[in-house]
Formats: structure tokens, sequence, C-alpha cells
């Protein structure tokens, strides 16, 4: 059962422009929630989390949002960098972050 | 610090035989959790053990087994190899004493696929 979705597989956006990439989660349950990012040949890597008591997580060019009562949380990345380009791979826990059930991906396409 | 081992790197099997895969984790950690990558899949969990117990369990058959030992290090095996178990293989290692206020840290995974 894919209780996180990560609904668009591919996204291209221009060099210094926003990249906005979607997620949805169908558990109640979950309570945090992380981003991670994935180059070719290469393990994920975390990126930026949120937990649920809050709605808006900041660092540097990456934001996430989140909105509980859609399940819906969002990642921006202002600007888009070249080096941005890879997979996004969104992720949910219930308590335990080796317990995290991940969307399928996102790939990523900045371009200068 | 060194960062999360997997090893092999790459793997090829024929259906029907077993495989084993091992991890270590940073030191230190002693979560070390397991996943599964297919195209279109994204990451699907196995398993995760901490302290040489199974904490938590994904929704795979029997044939995905695993194990960790005294310092940590895990070893993942699936038996009776299927085409379908042809996937990048994950783990990533933790502190594991949550709430999740610390990430885990993936291996680069071992490529394993199945002819």
């Amino acid at each position: 059962d894919q209780q996180v979705k990560q609904n668009s597989p591919s996204l291209s956006v221009q060099e210094g422009r926003i990249s906005i990439l979607n997620c949805d989660y169908t558990n109640s349950m979950f309570d945090y929630f992380l981003w991670y990012k994935k180059y070719p040949a290469e393990g994920p890597t975390f990126l930026i989390s949120i937990s649920s008591i809050k709605d808006k997580n900041e660092d540097g060019r990456f934001t996430v949002f989140l909105n509980k009562s859609a399940k819906h949380l969002s990642l921006h990345i202002v600007p888009s960098q070249p080096g941005d380009s890879a997979v996004y791979f969104c992720a949910a826990s219930a308590f335990l972050v080796n317990d995290m059930r991940f969307g399928a991906g996102t790939r990523l396409t900045v371009k200068p | 610090k060194a960062g999360v081992t997997q090893t092999p790197r790459y793997l090829i099997k024929t259906r029907g035989q077993q495989v084993t895969l091992s991890c270590s984790p940073i030191s230190g950690h002693r979560s070390v959790s397991w996943y599964q990558q297919t195209p279109g899949q994204g990451l699907q969990f196995l398993f995760e053990y901490f302290s040489e117990t199974q904490r938590n369990k994904g929704n795979f058959p029997g044939r995905f087994s695993g194990r960790q030992f005294s310092n940590s290090r895990s070893e993942m095996n699936v038996s009776t190899l299927e085409l379908g178990d042809s996937a990048l293989y994950l783990c990533a290692s933790s502190m594991g004493q949550g709430p999740v206020d610390t990430e885990a840290f993936f291996g680069q995974g071992t490529r394993l696929t199945v002819v």
C-alpha cells in the first residue's frame, strides 16, 4: 500500500526559478516528514525535515511546507540550480525515523 | 567518521538461489533499516533492527530475512530468489532511539540482479 505518494515522476525547471515538489500521504499517524535527495549510484542523502507540530521549515534555499488537514507536503527550492538535478524522495514516519515510508520519487532536472 | 558501508555493491544471481547482503552502520549507531528500491515503487521498507532485535517489519514475504550482530552490523538474506527481487537494496543507520530528531544515513546500496 502506497501510504506516501509523489504523483509527479519528473519535473523540469529553468535555473534560477522555483522548483516545487509535492507529496501526499494517507496515514494520519505520520508525524514526521523528510525529504531525501538521491544522485545516481549513491544512497539517498537527507535534505530537510518537518514535524507535524510545524507547518513550515526553512533551510537555505530549501523550504518544506506541511498541510496536515490536506495530508500534503511540498518542497520548494529557490533559486533552483543545475546541481539540484536529482531524484527527490518524500518520506514519512509515525515515530521512529528508521521506519520511514517513502514515495516513489520525483526526478528534478534544472536546466541552465 | 566512516559512513554506512554496504557490500557487495553489485551482485548477479540466478532464480532459486539465495543471497546475503551486508551493512556496516556508522560507528555508534544501533539501528539498521533495510529498504528495497525498484523503479516506480520508490523505497519500500523491509525491516529494522535495533540492538540485535527486529523492531519493525514491512510487508515483504518470509523469503526476506535479516539479522543484526552485537557490533550493530546487519545482514539481509533473500532465499529462493525471483526475478522480481532485482532491485537496489539500501540500508540506513541511525541512533534509533527516537523521537525523530536524528536522521538516517544511507549506504550506497547493493544492486542485485536476478537472471
